[in-house]
């Protein structure tokens, strides 16, 4: 399977700035990336598809102009949340599609906004 | 209505015991289904996945689907407390569609 970092594992900002939150595929050439949020003892909610070289699609009720998503390269994909308030905090998670099957998903980060 | 339906529990259970999880899912479309467990504060691992109906296992690890009933299962033998963990089922529609969709998971604790 494909081996997912993301960076950093844990942010702490004040509200009104932007946090960017990296995701890399380290062996995989990814042109599909996945951003999904996890609110404390809740399920995954996919926020976006991250696809390299063109724009992300969004989910329904996913602000894209808060959540800038970059697919820059086939192993590189960012996740800009900006003017973070308290409700934005969270664990953010990407994950990388391989094809058919699996999505591999990086170790997560967690953003407090304070 | 949710799409995949998932008891939260918390389950706890005494080491060396079978456990069973389960997940309904109401969309027809759905093909391809998988299990991951997430540790505290750490990203889901792929677990299982299955095509269609059927059996499928891997060690102690063994999954169910049944379409006609739209259900699916992972069971866990010889339970262990490393196996202490969130447990999500995942759903998928067919070839080409990468989109999953999560059930709540399932706290599960295995005590020694």
């Amino acid at each position: 399977g494909a081996v997912v970092s993301q960076h950093p594992s844990w942010v702490i900002c004040k509200s009104g700035t932007s946090v960017k939150i990296e995701c890399r595929s380290l062996d995989f050439q990814a042109t599909t990336m996945f951003w999904y949020r996890q609110f404390p003892k809740q399920s995954l909610m996919l926020m976006a598809t991250s696809n390299e070289g063109s724009k992300a699609t969004y989910e329904q009720g996913v602000e894209k102009d808060k959540f800038l998503i970059n697919h820059a390269s086939l192993t590189l994909s960012t996740l800009t949340v900006t003017s973070a308030h308290p409700e934005d905090s969270s664990f953010y998670i990407c994950s990388v599609g391989t094809g058919i099957h699996e999505q591999y998903f990086g170790p997560g980060t967690r953003l407090t906004v304070t | 209505q949710k799409e995949v339906e998932q008891d939260p529990g918390p389950l706890s259970v005494p080491e060396g015991a079978i456990v069973s999880l389960n997940c309904t899912y109401s969309n027809s479309a759905f093909q391809y289904f998988m299990w991951y467990r997430q540790y505290s504060r750490k990203g889901p691992e792929l677990l299982m996945y299955t095509y269609s109906s059927g059996n499928k296992e891997d060690g102690r690890f063994t999954a169910q689907v049944d379409k006609s009933s739209k259900y699916i299962s992972l069971f866990i033998r010889d339970s262990q407390p490393s196996d202490s963990a969130t447990y999500l089922c995942a759903c998928r529609r067919g070839q080409g569609a990468q989109k999953l969709v999560f059930g709540q998971g399932t706290r599960l604790t295995i005590n020694p």
